[in-house]
């Protein structure tokens, strides 16, 4: 019974490089969500997603960012054209609905050189 | 935005000691939850709250919801090395997208 997993753990992307996410949830988990974490911070949400729905983005900015999560495949949060204040640990999250506390994966360091 | 304001920023304890943390927040929420986190892993729940006043066990942490919603705490007791980790404090908002709305964390160590 695989947890949230997430690819790769590391990634390493020059300036104006893309950075491709990848979010498998649990089985039977159809709600997704993506946090981004800073050094010495909590986590910060971005997005909450649902099969090939946006729920709530309100907190991904508006430009270079963009996430999905389609009827087939994992959850990808794309950052397009990355700087250095997008090194950060992205963390995914997933759960079968409700108001509960879900389930996060082991996360994605990204670093921008 | 929501914040949450977590205390203290960072415990040093003896092993055996108990340890006690807490958050608070200018918002209401309908659920508390806490969190730990270790090195390079992601947060992993601890103690779900979802009725104000209520107090719940797990093993050695115990934690109770405020009963105006807005706070939270979590006590762990007789403390071993392997608590060490940061504590997170998370809400989820009242009608929300169940987004949840993290604190800055409580860096534990635990001296041997």
């Amino acid at each position: 019974n695989a947890g949230v997993m997430q690819n790769p753990r590391h990634l390493v992307r020059r300036r104006g490089q893309e950075a491709r996410l990848r979010c498998s949830p649990m089985k039977g988990h159809s709600h997704v969500y993506w946090y981004r974490q800073l050094p010495e911070e909590g986590l910060k949400f971005m997005v909450y997603l649902q099969k090939e729905n946006i729920i709530d983005e309100s907190g991904m900015p508006k430009e270079r960012f963009s996430a999905e999560f389609p009827k087939e495949g994992p959850s990808i949060l794309r950052i397009q054209q990355v700087v250095r204040g997008d090194s950060a640990a992205y963390f995914c999250a997933s759960s079968p609905g409700g108001p509960y506390g879900y389930t996060f994966g082991s996360g994605t360091r990204l670093t921008v050189v | 935005g929501q914040q949450l304001n977590q205390s203290p920023q960072s415990m040093f304890i003896q092993e055996g000691e108990d340890v006690s943390m807490n958050c608070t927040s200018s918002s209401i929420f309908n659920t508390w939850l806490w969190y730990k986190q270790e090195p390079g892993e992601g947060p992993v729940l601890l103690i779900a709250l979802y009725k104000a006043g209520e107090l719940t066990s797990n093993g050695r942490l115990t934690a109770q919801f405020g009963i105006t919603r807005k706070d939270s705490f979590l006590n762990i007791s007789a403390s071993i090395p392997s608590d060490v980790g940061i504590y997170f404090c998370a809400g989820q908002l009242r009608g929300g997208s169940e987004k949840l709305v993290f604190g800055k964390g409580t860096k534990l160590t635990v001296n041997p």
